[in-house]
């Protein structure tokens, strides 16, 4: 079965700071990658997705993530944090099916919360 | 073009009632998806479903929930006999084809609070 490990279940960082979180997943094939963004009593906004077509995916709000098979990690990165960035942010993995398509469900990871101090 | 609309917003129930949970996916998407969210965990898949058919429902407990997305009209989550181990978010996502790669929707979802 798949599974998702997002290391840190909190993050601080400071306004204008590196954000950096961590992301692992376990499959036999590399899966389809997301990361999801949550503001509080929201629904979940996806910020990026890698689907094989290039390792570094860039996604909304300057967020970034590399795919790197040998590590098993699919880390999403923003050079400077702003104070909006401040919510809860989950990893997720979907089945890579046959012809290419994937399943239906995702696999989340327990979420991170991003803080972020002025 | 409205997003994925999930109602009631909150809900809350005495132990032993019913829940329905509504969800109407984006226009155009006949795929939908529910997930659960337990306090201080990530989204626990439940229930796949296409317009008159459940595709996967690995997810569900075994007894007391069940889903169906008619032919007309939203898709249910039906909770029956509800206990307070049932007290979680419950989103509803939709894609126009089956699964996430090509584009999958999450509504604001529904607060269930069993007292």
């Amino acid at each position: 079965a798949q599974s998702v490990t997002q290391l840190g279940s909190h993050v601080s960082v400071s306004e204008g700071a590196l954000v950096l979180l961590r992301c692992n997943y376990s499959s036999s094939v590399p899966p389809y990658l997301f990361w999801y963004v949550q503001y509080p009593n929201q629904g979940l906004q996806l910020l990026l997705k890698y689907t094989s077509a290039a390792t570094l995916v860039k996604g909304i709000n300057g967020f970034e993530a590399e795919f790197k098979k040998s590590e098993t990690s699919f880390h999403l990165t923003k050079p400077s944090a702003h104070m909006s960035d401040a919510a809860e942010y989950f990893c997720a993995v979907s089945d890579r099916g046959a012809g290419g398509t994937s399943y239906g469900k995702l696999t989340f990871g327990q979420g991170t919360i991003l803080t972020v101090h002025p | 073009n409205a997003g994925v609309m999930q109602n009631p917003r909150h809900l809350v129930r005495r132990r032993g009632q019913e829940a329905r949970l509504r969800c109407s996916p984006m226009k155009g998407h006949s795929h939908v998806y529910w997930y659960r969210q337990l306090p201080e965990e990530g989204l626990k898949f439940m229930v796949y479903l296409q317009k008159e058919n459940i595709i996967d429902e690995s997810g569900m407990p075994k007894e007391r929930f069940s889903a169906e997305f008619p032919k007309e009209g939203p898709s249910i989550l039906r909770i029956q006999q509800v206990v307070r181990g049932d007290s979680a978010a419950y989103f509803c996502a939709s894609s126009p084809i089956g699964g996430p790669y090509y584009g999958y929707t999450f509504g604001s979802g529904t607060r269930l609070t069993v007292v």
